[in-house]
């Protein structure tokens, strides 16, 4: 069956680097885009971006352009979400998320567990 | 910015129809997408496409999307449907999520 199986909970200081992994297996990576959203504490979803390995598209959110790098390891089918700079305001549960198809615009039919980022001095 | 907007809060009783809207300009011309998330848990889609329901999705959840605003209906509400609700949209290759909605059944 397919499963997205994340890294576990980080602790950063302000200022320093995350790279959270997704480990996918049940299906092919290359047929599958994979986005990443987080989620705040006590708050909603927001949407960070998406890589297809299919085409090499990658899209990220506009407020986190040139801090979040999305890539992945068709070897051991990984994915991964890199964000730097962290602040405060970055303390979240990270999510990945595969789409259900390779195609930009298609609805995230599996998420993993989630991986909890805390950003503290 | 697209934006998608969603009441906080709906409340039904046991049994009843409930429905939540999402809305946001001409959202009727994209494909809207409905996320359950309970306490605790990751979300699990619920809707895709409109109207379509992945597979282990009871029959009771069914969506709509129209004009400017998509509608997630669920018949015959039951408790264990409590939980947060978030709509899904794609604004050409950036994905936008309503702030969601917490349906009560009481």
């Amino acid at each position: 069956q397919v499963q997205l199986l994340q890294s576990g909970a980080e602790v950063k200081k302000p200022g320093a680097s995350v790279k959270v992994s997704c480990q996918t297996s049940g299906y092919n990576l290359n047929s599958h885009g994979i986005s990443w959203v987080r989620q705040a504490p006590g708050q909603g979803l927001e949407w960070m971006g998406w890589i297809s390995i299919y085409d090499g598209y990658r899209s990220y959110a506009h407020n986190l352009q040139g801090r979040v790098t999305m890539t992945t390891d068709t070897s051991t089918s990984t994915a991964y979400m890199e964000l730097m700079s962290l602040t405060s305001d970055d303390t979240a549960v990270y999510y990945c998320v595969r789409a259900r198809t390779h195609t930009v615009g298609d609805a995230f039919d599996y998420w993993g567990q989630g991986t909890l980022v805390t950003v503290s001095s | 910015s697209f934006e998608l907007t969603q009441p906080p809060s709906v409340s039904v009783s046991p049994g009843q129809t409930a429905s939540i809207t999402c809305s946001g300009p001409n959202l009727g011309y994209k494909y809207a997408s409905w996320y359950q998330q309970k306490p605790g848990q990751s979300p699990t889609l619920v809707i895709y496409q409109d109207t379509k329901r992945p597979s282990g999705i009871p029959e009771r959840f069914s969506g709509s999307n129209s004009g400017n605003a998509a509608t997630l209906t669920i018949s015959g509400t039951q408790a264990m449907d409590e939980a947060d609700y978030y709509c899904q949209a794609w604004d050409s290759t950036t994905a936008v999520f309503g702030g969601g909605t917490k349906l009560t059944v009481l």
